[in-house]
């Protein structure tokens, strides 16, 4: 079974810093998706980005990047440039291709990101 | 479009009770899926569900949690005589097709007292 661990509970940056929050998987497949999550206050999940395994180049989203090692089975999310609305949860997940559970995310415990003004 | 919508926000209900949880998915969205969120973790699989099937329910507890999707109306996340240790934040996702990206609802919160 896939497991998705975060080590890292809380972080905390300064404003307009970087920051990387760390993620490493298991699993035996070859073909999956990566997902970073935001969760605020609000409680609303909301996709930050997503790597695809069998694509090499790491996925950028504006000031959100990553870094995938596919053979380390690693894929931590790079905030450049913080802002306090980056303030929240960050969850890792994944997801399997195959198709009898590649509906289903398994998620990481989460990261607290705290920006310091 | 309105994403998709979960009500109540809110939910405190004593042991024993019922608690009865919607998810309206995002229009065209014909997949939903029910996720747990007990404190300080991740989310949990709990059921995935097409209109008027359920295509897996392997992360929901055999005993007093059901969930539908009916041809009309909200997906119900239904739990039946609540314990403390139901109190948790529940998620609702919709997808258009099964191995597309999810849009995820605001969730409920379920205190049991």
């Amino acid at each position: 079974a896939q497991t998705v661990t975060q080590s890292q509970p809380e972080m905390s940056v300064q404003e307009a810093e970087t920051v990387t929050l760390s993620c490493t998987y298991d699993t035996s497949e070859s073909d999956y998706y990566l997902f970073w999550y935001k969760q605020p206050p609000s409680r609303q999940m909301i996709l930050v980005i997503r790597q695809e395994a069998y694509k090499q180049q790491n996925a950028t989203e504006n000031r959100f990047s990553v870094n995938f090692q596919k053979a380390a089975k690693s894929f931590s999310l790079k905030i450049s440039d913080s802002q306090l609305g980056d303030a929240a949860m960050y969850f890792c997940a994944y997801r399997s291709s195959l198709m009898d559970s590649n509906y289903q995310l398994i998620w990481g415990a989460g990261t607290k990101l705290i920006i310091k003004p | 479009n309105a994403g998709v919508m979960q009500n109540p926000r809110h939910l405190v209900r004593r042991r024993g009770q019922e608690a009865r949880l919607r998810c309206s998915p995002m229009k065209g969205h014909s997949h939903v899926y029910w996720y747990r969120q007990l404190p300080e973790e991740g989310l949990k699989f709990m059921v995935y569900l097409q209109k008027e099937n359920i295509i897996d329910e392997s992360g929901m507890p055999k005993e007093r949690f059901s969930a539908e999707f009916p041809k009309e109306g909200p997906s119900i996340l239904r739990i039946q005589q609540v314990v403390r240790g139901d109190s948790a934040a529940y998620f609702c996702a919709s997808s258009q097709q099964v191995n597309y990206g999810y849009t995820f609802g605001s969730g409920t919160r379920l205190t049991v007292v």
